[in-house]
């Protein structure tokens, strides 16, 4: 299975600073036959389940605010919230589905 | 608007069984693999089973191999998830959640996801 390891668990972020997240694989999850990285992320708030932010790696969901954005390739990924709002307070999860299992990172939370 | 929602959580002794419905609606249901993904309380997300849009094909995560089966029923728009010989550490929230990309014969990002139905297998 491919292990996804998220950096850090835990992060306080200033309102209107930015936020950055880490998810990194145990093995490269980049399709070479499309150039696609096979990786979403996704928040999760408290008794809500988990919202789809960002997939193939760095495009955004519809609806979705730009101040999320997500950068990487191969096995080192990047979630990136460039102004924190109250609101973004959450659990995110990194995900790859490049391989089976599809496997979730452990979970990095966001505080203000 | 996409919907999903499931039923059929509860309490169950250990060595029992359950079966999870989840009613899609807003979608055509018959075009999209879908997925059951679970939560164990105050822990993170573990994917447990896909079936693909025309119930053609099935894969499962190890932990729940040969005791779990998903199934679909394209008639009715519902996705099931049957639960045979459960086990303490199959306590959790059960999401239904639909593939990203319609017509695909792999597994995608999740786009919709349900509010979830607790399974809480316990004596």
């Amino acid at each position: 299975d491919i292990v996804m390891t998220q950096s850090p668990d835990s992060l306080a972020v200033s309102l209107g600073e930015r936020a950055t997240i880490n998810c990194k694989s145990s093995q490269s999850i980049l399709y070479s036959s499309n150039n696609k990285n096979y990786l979403g992320w996704y928040q999760q708030k408290p008794g809500q389940p988990p919202k789809l932010l960002i997939y193939w790696a760095s495009t955004r969901e519809s609806g979705v605010p730009d101040r999320f954005s997500g950068s990487g390739s191969e096995t080192d990924f990047t979630l990136t919230i460039s102004s924190l709002q109250v609101e973004d307070v959450a659990i995110y999860y990194c995900q790859q589905y490049f391989s089976t299992p599809p496997t979730f990172g452990q979970g990095t939370k966001v505080e203000i | 608007q996409v919907q999903l929602a499931e039923s059929g959580g509860g309490v169950v002794q250990p060595g029992r069984s359950l079966r999870l419905s989840c009613a899609a609606s807003g979608f055509t249901f018959s075009k999209y693999a879908m997925h059951w993904v679970r939560q164990a309380p105050g822990k993170g997300l573990e994917w447990v089973a896909i079936i693909w849009y025309d119930g053609s094909n099935e894969l499962y995560a190890d932990s729940v191999k040969g005791r779990f089966t998903i199934s679909r029923d394209n008639s009715k728009n519902t996705l099931y998830l049957q639960m045979n010989s459960l086990r303490a550490e199959d306590t959790a929230v059960y999401y239904c959640a639909r593939d990203g990309l319609r017509d695909s014969s792999w597994h995608y990002h999740l786009d919709y996801w349900g509010q979830g139905t607790l399974v809480t297998a316990s004596s």
